[in-house]
């Protein structure tokens, strides 16, 4: 059966530093990767999403970056994070043939 | 751009009743619509969807219904416990991606 990861579970960053949250996905190949934030009390934002290697397509201007270094794993990035970029990140897999979108356990970032 | 509309907000019902949820879509080639559950804390879970080809679907408790002239598609929740208890989210595939459109939430309260 097919699993994701993401780690860390939470992390607490100044403002001004750099920014690494890495997602891995299990049990499956050539995913579809995703990037979401969640603010809190809101809805899903697209972030990113990947449909292979080195493939990334950004949804929202911001100073977010993804890259995907390898197949199952997809990691969201910054160099310099900003108090609005707190929030709940997840990453999402779904297979290229049928549409459904599978959920990790999320990242809770906290900028102070 | 294309939208999912999600009512109500919040929602409280007595241990037992039925719950429903409704949500419109703007894209009228969507053809996938799923619905996550989302715990506090932890990553949205698909609990149900539905593609166009077909009306309703049941699983046990949970049923969705879609009416694609409308376009609407609906969540009910029958017998609810005090763990349906959570944000509830509709999506929608957007044609030609990989991509869903959420709605907003509704979150879900069994009162015990």
């Amino acid at each position: 059966s097919q699993t994701i990861h993401q780690w860390p579970a939470t992390l607490v960053q100044p403002v001004g530093s750099p920014l690494s949250l890495e997602c891995t996905v299990e049990g499956t190949s050539n995913p579809n990767l995703y990037w979401y934030r969640q603010a809190a009390g809101r809805g899903l934002q697209l972030l990113f999403y990947s449909v292979g290697i080195g493939q990334i397509s950004s949804e929202v201007p911001q100073n977010l970056s993804a890259s995907r270094p390898q197949d199952r794993q997809f990691i969201l990035s910054s160099k310099k994070l900003l108090l609005s970029d707190s929030g709940f990140y997840l990453c999402a897999w779904s297979g290229t043939v049928l549409y459904e979108q599978y959920f990790g356990p999320g990242t809770r970032l906290t900028v102070t | 751009g294309e939208n999912v509309e999600q009512h109500p907000s919040t929602l409280s019902v007595q241990e037992g009743d039925s719950a429903v949820i409704k949500c419109t879509y703007s894209d009228s080639a969507s053809n996938y619509f799923p619905w996550y559950k989302q715990e506090l804390g932890k990553g949205p879970q698909l609990i149900i969807d539905i593609r166009s080809n077909v009306g309703e679907k049941k699983d046990q408790r949970i049923a969705v219904t879609l009416n694609k002239t409308a376009k609407h598609f609906s969540l009910h929740i029958t017998e609810t416990q005090p763990e349906d208890s959570a944000v509830y989210f509709c999506a929608a595939s957007l044609s030609g991606t990989y991509k869903y459109i959420f709605g907003t939430g509704t979150r879900l309260k069994v009162l015990a």
